[in-house]
């Protein structure tokens, strides 16, 4: 069973404005954690934002923030004030309790345009 | 710091052969993932060691395996290539592999099979 969910189209946004990634996720763990990772043309995976599911609070990190709603198995990433860099694959990914193995969604391509 | 370090970058083979990447963690990492990317199938979780011992396997037949050596180092060996095994390779560190340790990505082996 698909464990992440990435539907949306690729996107295209307007630099400096901000942009919303969906993700949603099944899990029938109590305690895991959520990842967001960029991958730009090169292939290499850098990772932007974690949040665990007991974190009260939604993480941020610079320009990129998780909204996190916990009863409806989201944890949507937003960047705000898009720059030209940004235009990558963005991939929303979990890792339940016990292992450390990722479960990645499809992903969203995002570009940025000026 | 340095980061992960794969070898080699690109590599061509043919149907048949078989092959070894390596991945280098970041220091005191003892924690070392394999994901494959393709098209197709997304990214998929292969193995992951830790301490020189694996610990998660991902379902992906018994050509493909790997090992950890004392100093963290790891390699991944595809044997008897298919076409279907061209992908890139992504390997990915971390401390220890608890909940909430980031993994962070090496830059990825693209492997060619012809």
């Amino acid at each position: 069973a698909q464990k992440i969910t990435q539907t949306q189209p690729g996107m295209f946004v307007q630099e400096k404005e901000a942009v919303t990634l969906d993700c949603t996720y099944d899990t029938s763990d109590p305690s895991y954690g959520l990842f967001w990772y960029k991958q730009p043309s090169s292939g290499e995976m850098i990772f932007l934002i974690y949040q665990g599911s007991y974190d009260q609070q939604n993480a941020t990190e610079g320009r990129y923030s998780l909204n996190f709603q916990k009863a409806r198995k989201s944890a949507n990433l937003v960047i705000s004030a898009s720059q030209l860099g940004d235009s990558a694959m963005y991939f929303c990914a979990m890792r339940e309790s016990g292992n450390n193995r990722l479960a990645f969604g499809k992903g969203n391509q995002v570009v940025v345009i000026p | 710091k340095a980061g992960v370090t794969q070898t080699p970058r690109y590599l061509i083979k043919t149907r048949g052969q078989q092959v070894t990447l390596s991945c280098s963690p970041i220091s005191g990492h003892r924690s070392v993932s394999w994901y494959q990317q393709t098209p197709g199938q997304g990214l998929q979780f292969l193995f992951e060691y830790f301490s020189e011992t694996q610990r998660n396997k991902g379902n992906f037949p018994g050509r493909f395996s790997g090992r950890q050596f004392s100093n963290s180092r790891s390699e991944m060996n595809v044997s008897t290539l298919e076409l279907g095994d061209s992908a890139l390779y992504l390997c990915a560190s971390s401390s220890a592999g608890l909940a909430g340790d980031e993994q962070f990505f090496g830059p990825g082996t693209r492997l060619t099979v012809l």
